[in-house]
């Protein structure tokens, strides 16, 4: 099964601030048609994951513009330009090109 | 609007089984592979497992933890998503979450509390 890595796993972070969340997979995410399944969600406290990027980059409907996802094969990057207090929460990734699915561990955004 | 309603959790004993289901809304039901996933108090993100459309075939994919004891289906023709779980362990207490593959929308999730 391919394992996701996550780092760091806490990330206290000033208020405008940027923050930036690797993602480490065991095995390449690209996908024979291809694609990257490499996804980011949000878990706000007390909230279900909400989906901020899919396909590595690719940012969802109404998410703001300073969240970008980049990279590729294993290694991949969440960046938060600007750090806002509604941002606080967990941030996982997950890779959707290998079965099963996995997650990684998450990253929890704490402001300082 | 996309509504995803899961049901059916509760408190079960070690050994027991319990079926959760998930109505959706708002989306093409029978297009979409559809995931459960779970989240143990305090924890991540687990990943359960998936089921194809029935234009893909309609198989099933678990993770490793999961693929003996656990089982989804779907019926299209209620928009319901299922998942029943056997030989319930403490261990499997979590909030189960159905969602299409690739996570666009989330329902509330239903609260599974195994023990005795």
């Amino acid at each position: 099964d391919v394992l996701m890595t996550q780092s760091p796993l806490s990330l206290p972070v000033t208020l405008g601030q940027p923050a930036s969340i690797s993602c480490r997979s065991s095995q390449s995410l690209a996908h024979s048609d291809g694609n990257t399944y490499l996804t980011w969600f949000q878990q706000r406290p007390g909230q279900s994951p909400r989906r901020l990027v899919y396909n590595v980059s690719n940012r969802d409907s109404g998410v703001p513009d300073r969240f970008s996802g980049s990279g590729s094969g294993t290694v991949f990057t969440l960046k938060i330009s600007r750090v806002e207090a509604e941002d606080v929460g967990v941030y996982y990734c997950m890779q959707g090109t290998h079965w099963p699915n996995a997650f990684g561990q998450g990253t929890k955004l704490e402001i300082k | 609007e996309v509504q995803l309603v899961e049901s059916g959790g509760g408190l079960v004993r070690p050994g027991g089984s319990l079926t959760l289901s998930c109505v959706a809304s708002g989306f093409t039901f029978n297009n979409a592979a559809m995931t459960w996933v779970r989240q143990a108090p305090g924890k991540g993100l687990e990943w359960v497992g998936r089921i194809k459309t029935r234009t893909d075939g309609g198989t099933t994919d678990y993770g490793a933890l999961m693929r003996v004891r656990f089982t989804i289906s779907r019926d299209d023709s209620k928009n319901t998503l299922y998942l029943q779980m056997n030989g319930l362990r403490v261990e499997d207490t979590a909030v189960y979450y159905c969602s299409p593959w690739g996570g666009a929308y989330w329902g509330l999730g239903t609260l599974v509390t195994v023990s005795s």
